[in-house]
């Protein structure tokens, strides 16, 4: 089954303490992407991929790093964790091909994430 | 800076009633643009539109596209308390080159609950 897998799904932590959202995909699809989703703000870009090796800043990078050493997985990491990164974070993957549905993403489960 | 704003914010409705919900967009380049409805978890895709005027449809759900005022429209009738859900309209710009990231900006969304 086609899917983009992110854990942990749940996460309650403190400030400071390094952590790691793992994302993987099936589909070998060039592009992932970070997202993090907060009430009214919809959904903004954190950083993404266009194939391995190869990251760059979305529109609120700041505070997280990345890296694709491998095709399928694209791992944010959060090194200092503060409360305003309490949110919703979604990984998503589409491939790069252009036509049919356009560059659809797919989307993980989604991993909420509350810094206290 | 690309741009897109739903409205309403939410919408409470009950069974069976009709619901338009709006997303109005600036984006220098126009591709698409994407509809999503998000339940409890990721946003699952409803439609891609590129070109003005022609309705797209999926069952008790449509869409159109009005490239000349920049907005689309989502209509849902007769709907069920299944259709609650965050809809989120999202646009995808021609990049200046194929290979520029950061793909879809999405608007904030509208919170749509059905009431039996």
């Amino acid at each position: 089954e086609a899917q983009v897998t992110q854990n942990p799904r749940y996460l309650i932590t403190v400030t400071g303490k390094k952590l790691t959202v793992t994302c993987s995909q099936n589909m070998n699809h060039e592009y992932m992407s970070w997202y993090r989703q907060d009430p009214g703000l919809g959904l903004r870009q954190i950083y993404y991929s266009m194939n391995v090796e190869v990251t760059d800043k979305g529109d609120v990078p700041e505070g997280y790093k990345v890296s694709r050493k491998e095709k399928r997985n694209f791992p944010l990491i959060l090194e200092s964790p503060s409360p305003n990164q309490t949110s919703l974070y979604f990984c998503a993957s589409s491939s790069q091909e252009w036509g049919g549905r356009g560059r659809e993403l797919f989307f993980g489960e989604g991993s909420r994430l509350t810094v206290l | 800076e690309d741009k897109v704003v739903q409205s309403p914010l939410s919408l409470v409705v009950h069974e069976g009633d009709t619901v338009t919900l709006n997303c109005s967009y600036e984006v220098t380049n126009f591709r698409s643009l994407l509809w999503y409805k998000q339940e409890k978890k990721a946003p699952t895709f409803l439609f891609m539109l590129t070109s003005s005027g022609i309705e797209k449809k999926s069952g008790r759900l449509s869409s159109i596209l009005d490239k000349k005022e920049l907005f689309s429209i989502l209509n849902i009738t007769a709907t069920q308390t299944g259709d609650s859900a965050v809809y989120l309209c999202a646009v995808d710009p021609v990049r200046p080159s194929r290979n520029a990231g950061n793909m879809l900006t999405f608007g904030g969304g509208t919170r749509l609950m059905v009431k039996p």
